[in-house]
């Protein structure tokens, strides 16, 4: 089992819609939680970044983190072609430097 | 803020050649790390320098694989004698340790490695 599981979709929704991403994970040691933005044969772009459980806001982005259930969430509000991508989610423990990473969720939003 | 930088953006050599990748990071960030990503995969991590210190390896780092940060600012990857199985994106990124606390990984868009 990996120890973060998310969804590789592809998820297409209509322009417009609210799309909602998310993550499990299996051990409770992670910390910090991240979610980036990935377009085809770039590099992996930081949208939001969390620490422990709660929810943060910027634009059109919210995440969530639900450590008790070992869950979080990316929400993004009136969605755009150009979010088309892929959204990684990524995640900590505190005192050791290596990102571990999901597969990926494909997201594609259609005109 | 210029960002990392990767070079080149896109490797093809021979199976058996060696290669060699440079990251050049955020220019006040002292946290460096490499990450290799296959085809519809999340990046896994390689391995982690501060400043010039090589701090973390991963199991995934053979002993064909090496990487160097000599003046703690810039970074090369080396891979000898490549196979068919080191074909994947690698991706170089940074941090500070402002504040002793873990700081967000801001990522370089890539070197991309295809082994004919």
């Amino acid at each position: 089992q990996k120890e973060v599981e998310q969804d590789p979709g592809p998820l297409s929704v209509p322009e417009g819609a609210i799309v909602s991403l998310n993550c499990t994970y299996s051990n409770s040691a992670f910390q910090y939680f991240m979610w980036y933005r990935q377009y085809s044969r770039k590099g992996p772009e930081l949208l939001m970044y969390t620490y422990s459980s709660g929810n943060k806001e910027d634009g059109r982005f919210t995440a969530q983190v639900d450590k008790s259930s070992k869950y979080i969430s990316l929400f993004i509000r009136d969605s755009q072609p150009s979010d088309s991508a892929t959204y990684l989610c990524a995640m900590i423990y505190t005192g050791f430097q290596k990102l571990v990473f999901g597969t990926g969720t494909r997201l594609l939003v259609s005109p | 803020d210029t960002g990392v930088s990767q070079n080149p953006r896109h490797k093809i050599t021979k199976r058996g050649q060696n290669v060699t990748f440079r990251c050049d990071p955020i220019s006040e960030h002292n946290r460096l790390y490499w990450y290799r990503q296959t085809l519809g995969q999340g990046p896994e991590f390689l391995t982690y320098f501060q400043n010039e210190a090589q701090l973390e390896k991963s199991r995934l780092l053979s002993d064909r694989f090496s990487a160097e940060r000599p003046k703690g600012s810039f970074s090369t990857l080396e891979i000898q004698r490549t196979e068919q199985g080191d074909s994947a994106m690698y991706l170089c990124a940074s941090s500070s340790n402002r504040d002793r606390g873990n700081q967000p990984q801001h990522f370089g868009d890539g070197t991309r490695l295809s082994i004919l």
